[in-house]
């Protein structure tokens, strides 16, 4: 089966606590992004990348770091997280190119931080 | 820069008929793609346009026009699990999608 996985899909973490949240795919799509949705304002593209060692800032950055090492793997790593990280999460993806193609989103991962 | 509206909230009966609307104005168009989301959960893909007109797609169209900016999501034959946020998406360029804030729409008996 087709799918984006996230994985957790809920984490509590205190303030300057490192954590990743894990992005996989298993459809070889070249692009992927990852999102944080906050009420009132909808998805907001933090990095995206285009492919393996390709990564690139998205409207929101600051804060966040990203790693392609493979093209299945994106992860999302908060250095030192602060309560204004707290949202909800998306990764998705996409093959590069084909732009009538929608995106696939993983199920979300909710990020407390306190 | 990227900007794309659409109505924060609609409330709509069942059975009935409702339109969403997303205007943008975005550097670089490839189209623009409508999602469903349900409350905590992942969007999933309604429909995507890339030329001026109508598609039709069961109970949803959508509808694009590229020189106004505009587009929007019909939904007939309201039911209520068709409660949830909708989201416009522009694609400006490659794959690189611009969501608006998503309009959420409550379906009443």
């Amino acid at each position: 089966e087709a799918q984006v996985t996230q994985n957790p899909r809920y984490l509590i973490t205190v303030t300057g606590k490192k954590l990743t949240v894990t992005c996989s795919q298993n459809m070889n799509h070249e692009y992927m992004s990852w999102y944080r949705q906050d009420p009132g304002l909808g998805l907001r593209q933090i990095y995206y990348s285009m492919n393996v060692e390709v990564t690139d800032k998205g409207d929101v950055p600051e804060g966040y770091k990203v790693s392609r090492k493979e093209k299945r793997n994106f992860p999302l790593i908060l250095e030192s997280p602060s309560p204004n990280q707290t949202s909800l999460y998306f990764c998705a993806s996409s093959p590069l190119g084909q732009t009538n193609t929608e995106a696939f989103f993983g199920q979300g991962t909710r990020l407390t931080v306190v | 820069g990227q900007n794309i509206d659409q109505p924060t909230e609609m409330t709509a009966t069942e059975g009935a008929i409702v339109q969403i609307n997303c205007t943008y104005q975005t550097s670089g168009f490839n189209g623009l793609f409508w999602y469903q989301q349900h409350a905590g959960e992942a969007p999933t893909f309604l429909s995507y346009n890339v030329l001026d007109g109508l598609e039709e797609k069961g109970r949803f169209s959508s509808f694009l026009s590229r020189s106004k900016g505009y587009s929007y999501l019909l939904l007939k034959e309201l039911q209520m699990k068709d409660s949830a946020s909708y989201l416009c998406a522009v694609n400006n360029a490659g794959n690189m999608l611009t969501f608006g804030g998503g309009t959420r729409l409550m379906v009443k008996p």
